[in-house]
């Protein structure tokens, strides 16, 4: 079976644009988060969602948004990227809402200049 | 708000010998789950360990154990007989057990694992 997949791999953005990056859970995981990794960092939560619906939010500006299709994918949107935006964005799944173990892809390398 | 604490910005060990890898939290819960994670250059996030803190056992797989101290709050984590596929960061991790993991893992910033073959 297929883990959870992301894309890009890589993005090279400038100050001020929008950015929109994908994931696709393993397949029967209806639960998705996102986060963001900062270099030299830990990764920090910025979104749950489960069902279609956001079930929680990390500290993070109303820049950040995302959503989660009727296929359980999801997108996270930043709009008017800064520089301090630039990050690894991992994406996990699991299997439902509650305590399964969170499985993680690859990450999108997000550089803003 | 929880925090994790890792206080060994990078540990070295010799191909062979045992390792510990520190961690501290802390929270004003008494049920949660901690979690070691492993970030190998791929950037990958793989579960290494799970612990419930209502299990008083320390969880060990394989060559992977925990020593949790549920009073000190403190949850460190063994790996014996290093490999050189073991250099990688390692993350330790919190996670609420109410709530459904609506507020996320809460991650130290990180030990760096150097094998020395």
């Amino acid at each position: 079976d297929a883990g959870v997949t992301q894309s890009p791999t890589h993005l090279i953005k400038t100050r001020g644009q929008h950015v929109t990056l994908r994931c696709s859970p393993i397949s029967g995981h209806k639960s998705v988060s996102w986060y963001q990794q900062v270099l030299g960092q830990g990764p920090q939560f910025i979104f749950q969602y489960y069902e279609k619906e956001e079930r929680g939010r990390g500290n993070f500006p109303d820049r950040f948004s995302a959503r989660q299709f009727p296929n359980y994918s999801s997108e996270l949107n930043v709009n008017a990227l800064l520089l301090g935006d630039s990050a690894l964005y991992l994406c996990a799944s699991t299997l439902d809402r509650g305590n399964s173990p969170l499985h993680f892809g690859n990450g999108t390398r997000l550089t803003v200049t | 708000a929880q925090t994790v604490t890792q206080s060994q910005p990078e540990m070295s060990v010799q191909e062979a010998e045992t390792v510990t890898l520190s961690c501290t939290y802390d929270t004003s819960e008494s049920d949660y789950y901690l979690f070691w994670y492993k970030q190998p250059p791929s950037r990958q996030m793989i579960l290494v360990i799970r612990q419930e803190a209502y299990k008083q056992q320390n969880a060990t797989e394989n060559r992977f154990s925990v020593n949790f101290q549920k009073a000190a709050k403190s949850f460190s984590l063994k790996i014996s007989d290093s490999q050189l596929g073991d250099a990688a960061m390692y993350f330790c991790a919190y996670r609420s057990y109410s709530g459904g993991g609506a507020d996320g893992l809460t991650f130290g910033k990180g030990t760096h694992l150097i094998i020395q073959p």
